[in-house]
């Protein structure tokens, strides 16, 4: 049971190049979403998908766009990187806490850096 | 906007006290509040979750209580240890989006 895998784990970018960040899970999760955390601060949400076909924005969605075709793959598309777009992403997974305790699980991260 | 807030970006505390955090939010109340624990480098891991009808919820030596008078959580640690030592983020879901606060770095010294 991997979880959440997240690949790259490190990337540089040149301003203006695009590229996207991979999300998949193997736990049959509903609900994906993505984070930014920048250097002391907490998680800020960048979109969300609460189900195959269905994403929303989150706080921060400039400069990302999303799509969910299947449940288990959540990519993130930096259309044209900026160096304010360095920072750590996470992609989380969950599904519904119905009755019981059920929190996201966080996969390892992939701190990109822009320049 | 929803937001959650943590009240103390940094706590310190001696090895065997209780360690309590605390987590405000505004506006409506969320259907749920989660605690998580964060280590450097790492991704946050799920701890705990409260419901909107529940007071308290208890896991060993971690206990969070949810006051919707106060749009308030409080993450109590007993018995603290030094491995205890992590950034503590809670966070409010609805309806599948979940949004964080900063987070609170506790350090327990020994």
């Amino acid at each position: 049971n991997a979880g959440v895998t997240q690949t790259p784990k490190f990337q540089v970018l040149k301003t203006g190049q695009s590229m996207t960040l991979q999300c998949a899970q193997d736990m049959n999760h509903e609900y994906m979403s993505w984070y930014r955390q920048d250097p002391g601060m907490g998680l800020r949400l960048i979109h969300y998908s609460v189900g195959a076909g269905i994403t929303d924005q989150g706080e921060v969605p400039n400069g990302y766009n999303v799509s969910r075709s299947t449940t288990e793959d959540f990519p993130l598309r930096l259309l044209s990187a900026a160096p304010s777009q360095t920072s750590v992403y996470f992609c989380a997974s969950t599904n519904l806490p119905a009755g019981r305790d059920y929190g996201y699980t966080f996969g390892s991260g992939t701190r990109l850096t822009v320049v | 906007s929803q937001k959650i807030e943590q009240n103390s970006e940094a706590l310190n505390i001696q090895e065997g006290k209780t360690a309590t955090l605390t987590c405000n939010y505004t506006n409506y109340s969320p259907a749920y509040l989660q605690w998580y624990r964060q280590d450097p480098g790492r991704g946050p891991v799920f701890l705990l979750l409260i419901r909107e009808n529940e007071k308290e919820k208890r896991k060993e030596r971690l206990k969070v209580t949810f006051d919707t008078t106060l749009k308030q959580s409080l993450f109590h640690i007993t018995a603290s240890q030094p491995a205890d030592s992590a950034t503590y983020l809670c966070a409010r879901t609805n309806a599948g989006k979940s949004t964080f606060g900063d987070g609170t770095t506790l350090t327990v010294k020994p």
